[in-house]
């Protein structure tokens, strides 16, 4: 089965500059996560959706990233404006079901940010 | 809040050599672990994962993790490494009963010399 699609797999824009990620999850998996990973960190959860609902997105800055699933498949995450600090790596993971952790999380190959 | 902690951010290793990778969190009730493994190039994927019965749980390539609650651990280990097991190794903590978010830490590279 194909994995988890992510594009683009990098991006160097100017503070203050929007940007947005996109994620196809595997086939069938009902929930998505959005992470993000600076370097020398361990991913952090940005938001989580099951099918097109947000489930958690407690830990988004929501005044600059949204994120939306609209139909329950692919995701965007956007960036608006861009700060220095949002330099990172941007995961996308998909698991099947709506079981949480019990299954297991497939990770996509990640969209490395640069902010200038 | 809940917290992982990595003791070694770098290791370096010689082929056939025994590892153990620290491993601690934070939370005093119920939890699911994880570990997960980055090689060079490639996607973060799941090596092992325990969520109750036998504290002793076995992953992939021949790495095992042992769950001491007393401890608040949950350490990675392989009795002999290959020059292929160079990666990122991430361990992960979930609490279900509490927030069922996933807390990973920060990661330890390890670097076996062939």
């Amino acid at each position: 089965e194909a994995g988890v699609a992510q594009s683009p797999r990098y991006k160097i824009i100017e503070k203050r500059q929007s940007v947005a990620f996109w994620c196809n999850p595997i086939s069938g998996h009902a929930t998505l996560y959005w992470y993000q990973q600076i370097l020398g960190q361990g991913p952090k959860l940005l938001i989580q959706f099951q099918n097109n609902g947000v489930v958690d997105d407690s830990q988004l800055p929501k005044d600059r990233f949204s994120a939306e699933r609209l139909k329950g498949v692919d995701s965007t995450l956007k960036i608006q404006p861009a700060k220095l600090e949002d330099s990172a790596v941007y995961l996308c993971a998909s698991i099947r079901g709506a079981g949480g952790l019990y299954n297991e999380q497939f990770f996509g190959p990640g969209t490395r940010l640069t902010v200038l | 809040a809940q917290s992982v902690s990595q003791h070694n951010h770098h290791v370096i290793l010689s082929e056939a050599a025994s590892l153990e990778l620290g491993c601690n969190y934070s939370y005093g009730g119920t939890v699911n672990l994880f570990w997960y493994v980055q090689y060079p190039g490639q996607h973060l994927q799941l090596l092992l994962k325990y969520f109750s019965g036998d504290p002793l749980v076995k992953g992939i390539k021949g790495f095992e993790a042992e769950f001491i609650k007393s401890k608040f651990s949950f350490n990675l280990r392989k009795p002999s490494v290959q020059w292929s097991d160079t990666a990122e190794y991430f361990c992960a903590v979930n609490a279900p009963n509490r927030d069922d978010k996933i807390i990973f830490g920060k990661g330890t590279r390890l670097h076996i010399l062939p």
